[in-house]
């Protein structure tokens, strides 16, 4: 199947410092990557659709200059968590959408946990 | 405003019996469902899916059932295995949006 990376696993910051996340398509083009944020024994939450060469789509109460997303290839999706706190703490997991496959499939990165202490 | 719901927290089974996962969706326009098994601190890893023209679809031990007029979708694992053990969510989509909405997950405990 389709494989989706993401880098890094793990990040662990200071209050106030920016982190980036990438989400990287290895065998397949991906016009739209999305951004999922997972709480401890919680669903997957999604935050934003993020579309190849153009703005990305926020869901509600998601604060788009808080969690800046970039798609600026057709297979490499960036998540920047900016003046990151401790409520951001959080597991953050992408998806891709392979255009040959069924457009509603969508293929997860294994996640980045990410600890601002 | 919880559109997909998965309300068994956890599911205990032994070794070899059937696993049942529910899962209910209020939005009618929901028109595909998927079902994802994932471990903790990793990605989702797709099961298997069905589109709302069909109401079973099965691949190996996995069967899943979709009843459109009670809003309410089941998947089968037979028979299961103690590597099945995981949390499984469930996920619904409409094809406007290609959006996934995800249930709350249940975590399944298959005991030797």
């Amino acid at each position: 199947g389709a494989v989706v990376s993401q880098h890094p696993s793990r990040v662990i910051c200071k209050s106030g410092t920016s982190v980036k996340i990438e989400c990287r398509s290895l065998d397949f083009q991906a016009t739209t990557m999305f951004w999922y944020r997972q709480f401890p024994k919680k669903s997957l939450m999604l935050m934003a659709t993020s579309n190849e060469g153009s703005k990305a789509t926020y869901e509600q109460g998601v604060e788009k200059d808080k969690f800046l997303i970039n798609h600026a290839s057709l297979t490499l999706s960036t998540l920047t968590v900016t003046s990151a706190h401790p409520e951001d703490s959080s597991f953050y997991i992408c998806s891709a959408r392979d255009e040959s496959g069924h457009y509603n499939e969508q293929f997860f990165g294994p996640g980045t946990r990410l600890t601002v202490l | 405003d919880q559109q997909v719901k998965q309300n068994s927290p956890s599911l205990s089974v032994q070794e070899g019996r059937i696993s049942i996962l529910n899962c209910d969706y209020t939005n009618s326009m929901f028109d595909y469902f998927l079902w994802y098994k994932k471990y903790p601190a990793e990605g989702p890893t797709f099961l298997i899916s069905i589109s709302s023209i069909k109401d079973k679809n099965e691949d190996g031990r996995f069967t899943v059932f979709l009843n459109k007029s009670a809003k309410h979708l089941s998947l089968h694992i037979v028979p299961s295995q103690p590597g099945d053990s995981a949390v499984y969510f469930c996920a619904a989509s409409d094809s406007n949006t290609g959006k996934l909405i995800f249930g709350q997950g249940t975590t399944l405990q298959v005991k030797p």
